[in-house]
């Protein structure tokens, strides 16, 4: 089964408007990725924090991890069209998170419209 | 740089032929991954190698499908004989891995389409 599984599997917002998506995993990590997928393309990652980590800052991005829930989120601040893709979670196989073997879940896709 | 190239970008073909989907990665990298996605099942990991080395193919559907990577800027995935339900996205993804955390980079992916 996944490692990552996201929630919601679709979201659907204003341009404008905040997003939040979130990822649960299983087993213990050393870090957690986030990946985009534009519709037609290959996925692009976007940022990852680490185990020892809570809260991590890119741009519009904010990623929150609770270890202790075994979840993380990912916000989209002010939210654009061009936001629109599938965002996806990814976990190293090895919970020591040196495989190189990533794991990612389902999905969510989002859409901000215009 | 010019990221993960795969080829072709689409292919269409009728079920028993042989499929071969090309994949170089980015240069400089060690690890090379390819995956599938099928709106059914996500994105699934069929095989992924470290430096030319195929480490792990328990993703690898059934013995229709085999890898190869020949050498640090070239890898195929063969389908023979391809069947329907093999049609969807195949992508090649490439990482220099580093030990601490491994960013992959993915390319534009192949779309199969078994007839």
């Amino acid at each position: 089964s996944q490692q990552g599984e996201e929630d919601p599997q679709a979201l659907s917002i204003q341009e404008g408007e905040n997003a939040t998506m979130n990822c649960s995993y299983k087993t213990s990590i050393n870090n957690l990725q986030w990946y985009r997928q534009n519709s037609g393309r290959g996925l692009v990652h976007l940022i990852l924090i680490r185990s020892n980590e809570r809260e991590k800052h890119s741009g519009r991005l904010r990623v929150t991890l609770d270890t202790s829930k075994k979840s993380s989120s990912l916000l989209i601040t002010a939210s654009r069209a061009a936001d629109t893709a599938s965002y996806f979670c990814a976990t190293d196989a090895n919970p020591s998170g040196n495989t190189g073997k990533l794991i990612f879940g389902q999905g969510t896709t989002l859409q901000v419209k215009p | 740089d010019a990221g993960v190239i795969q080829s072709p970008r689409h292919e269409v073909t009728e079920m028993g032929q042989e499929v071969t989907l090309r994949c170089k990665p980015i240069s400089g990298h060690n690890s090379l991954f390819w995956y599938r996605q099928t709106m059914m099942r996500g994105l699934e990991l069929l095989i992924y190698f470290n430096n030319n080395v195929p480490i792990d193919d328990s993703g690898m559907p059934e013995d229709r499908f085999s890898a190869k990577m020949p050498n640090a800027s070239f890898s195929t995935l063969k389908i023979q004989p391809s069947e329907p339900r093999d049609s969807a996205v195949y992508f090649c993804a490439s990482s220099l891995r580093t030990g601490e955390y491994n960013e992959q980079f993915f390319g534009p992916g192949t779309r199969l389409t078994v007839l």
